[in-house]
C-alpha cells in the first residue's frame, strides 16, 4: 500500500503525559500537512511542511505542540502536558508539488487521541 | 480569512438524488475540492473545481459558481455505501503550501 499512513490509530493517555504521532506520507510528495479534526467538524489545519522545511503553523497550534520533519519524509507531531481538549482525530496528509489535479491532499486514516 | 458553510445533516432514500450545498468567503480563491469521509477513516478525494460549470464524474458531480461563492456537490441514484460526511474545502491562492480550509462536513445519511 503506497498511502499515507499513521500510527498509531489510536491513543488514550492521562493528561499532563506527553504523546508522539508518526505519518509516513506518500513517498513521491514533498508536501505534509497535519489537520485536527473533532467530531462533526471538519478538518482543522495545524501546520504544514515543505520537504523537511516548517513554512506555516496555525495559531491553534499551541506551544505544547511540536512537528518535524527531520529528513523531509516522514513526519512526527509531539504533544506535551496533554489536556482533555487535545482529544481529537490528527489527520495527516500529503501532496505533491505542481500536481496536475490541483495538488490534491491525499489523507492518512489518522489518530484518535482520547486523553482521560 | 474563509468562512465555509455547509448544512450539518442531510437524509434522503436509496437510489434518490441529494444535492449538498456550499458557500464560501475568500479573498483569492484557488480551488473547491469535495472530500468524501466515511466514520473513522480518512477523507478521500471527489471532485475539483477551479472554473465555473459543472464536473462529473459516475454518479457524482460538482459544480461551482465563482461570482456567487457556490457549490454543489450532487449525489445522483445514492446507495447505501454512500452514508458518510462530505467535506467542502476551499484553497487561498495566498495560502502557504496550498493548504485546504474546510467546512464542518455536511453528514449523509441514506435510508433504505
Amino acid at each position: 500500500d503506497t498511502g499515507v499512513s499513521q500510527d498509531p490509530r489510536h491513543k488514550i493517555t492521562k493528561r499532563g503525559q506527553n504523546v508522539t504521532f508518526r505519518c509516513d506520507p506518500i513517498s513521491e510528495h514533498n508536501r505534509l500537512y497535519w489537520y485536527r479534526q473533532t467530531l462533526g467538524q471538519g478538518p482543522e489545519f495545524l501546520t504544514y511542511f515543505q520537504n523537511e522545511a516548517q513554512l506555516e503553523k496555525s495559531r491553534l497550534l499551541s506551544d505544547r505542540f511540536s512537528a518535524e520533519r527531520p529528513k523531509g519524509s516522514f513526519s512526527t507531531l509531539e504533544i506535551q502536558r496533554t489536556e482533555q481538549g487535545d482529544s481529537a482525530m490528527y489527520l495527516c496528509a500529503s501532496s505533491l508539488e505542481a500536481d496536475g489535479l490541483g495538488q490534491k491532499l491525499f489523507f492518512g486514516s489518522g489518530t484518535q487521541l482520547s486523553v482521560l | 480569512g474563509q468562512n465555509i458553510d455547509q448544512p450539518t445533516e442531510m437524509t434522503a432514500t436509496e437510489g434518490a438524488i441529494v444535492q449538498i450545498n456550499c458557500t464560501y468567503q475568500t479573498s483569492g480563491f484557488n480551488g473547491l475540492f469535495w472530500y468524501q469521509q466515511h466514520a473513522g477513516e480518512a477523507p478521500t478525494f471527489l471532485s475539483y473545481n477551479v472554473l465555473d460549470g459543472l464536473e462529473e464524474k459516475g454518479r457524482f458531480s460538482s459544480f461551482l459558481s465563482r461570482s456567487k461563492g457556490y457549490s454543489y456537490l450532487l449525489l445522483k441514484e445514492l446507495q447505501m455505501k454512500d452514508s458518510a460526511s462530505y467535506l467542502c474545502a476551499v484553497r487561498d491562492i495566498k495560502a502557504a503550501g496550498n493548504k485546504l480550509t474546510f467546512g464542518g462536513g455536511t453528514r449523509v445519511l441514506v435510508k433504505p
